[in-house]
């Protein structure tokens, strides 16, 4: 089963800050991988996703990733973010194939401060 | 549309008791699933369902039940509720599968005691 790793647990930035979020899976084969963000007192929302092609992939609200699959990674990124921004981001990855399941990391939660 | 409904919002238990959480979508979505998000831990998967009349179990599908008898309802039930069951709980929807963007509800935050 594959697993997902979040580097940070809390980021605390500054308005205009840039942001880049770390996120490592471990399953070998082809995957499917996303971005959901949770602000608060909201619903999970999907930001991004990545299935296959340009490795680079824009999201909402100014948000990128990029998938490099010799460091089995989709880091998350923002070069200038707002207060707004504040919320929590799950990274989460699905084998390709089939009907296999949603696994999420562990979140990272992102304060910024005006 | 509502999009993916949950009740209640809250609930209290004491040990032991079972209850029923429930979930409704009206996107005509095949796939179901539920989460519980623990502090620290993420988002576990605890049941799924991959249209009406199939379920399967996810990560952490102890002391959980589900059932799919029609597309859109998905509930959950404890079967005897425990502390270790005090949890925030997400129910999702999606198209066909969990690759499709999932929609999540507004989550029901269970406390046991």
């Amino acid at each position: 089963a594959q697993s997902v790793s979040q580097h940070n647990h809390h980021v605390i930035l500054s308005e205009a800050a840039s942001l880049e979020l770390g996120c490592n899976y471990s399953y070998g084969g082809t995957v499917n991988l996303f971005w959901y963000v949770q602000y608060p007192g909201q619903h999970l929302q999907l930001l991004l996703k990545y299935f296959s092609g340009d490795p680079l992939v824009k999201g909402i609200k100014g948000f990128e990733a990029e998938f490099i699959k010799s460091k089995f990674s989709f880091n998350l990124r923002k070069p200038s973010v707002q207060w707004s921004d504040t919320a929590e981001y799950f990274c989460a990855v699905k084998e390709a194939s089939g009907y296999s399941t949603l696994t999420f990391g562990k979140g990272t939660m992102l304060l910024v401060s005006p | 549309n509502a999009g993916v409904t949950q009740t209640p919002k809250f609930q209290v238990l004491k040990t032991g008791q079972s209850m029923t959480l429930q979930c409704a979508q009206d996107m005509n979505h095949e796939y179901m699933s539920w989460y519980r998000q623990d502090p620290g831990m993420g988002l576990r998967l605890i049941h799924y369902s991959v249209g009406a009349g199939i379920t399967d179990q996810g990560e952490v599908p102890n002391g959980y039940n589900v059932s799919r008898s029609t597309t859109e309802d998905f509930p959950l039930r404890l079967l005897s509720a425990a502390p270790s069951q005090t949890s925030v709980y997400f129910c999702a929807s999606s198209y066909r599968t969990a690759g499709d963007e999932q929609y999540f509800g507004p989550g029901t935050r269970l406390t046991v005691t």
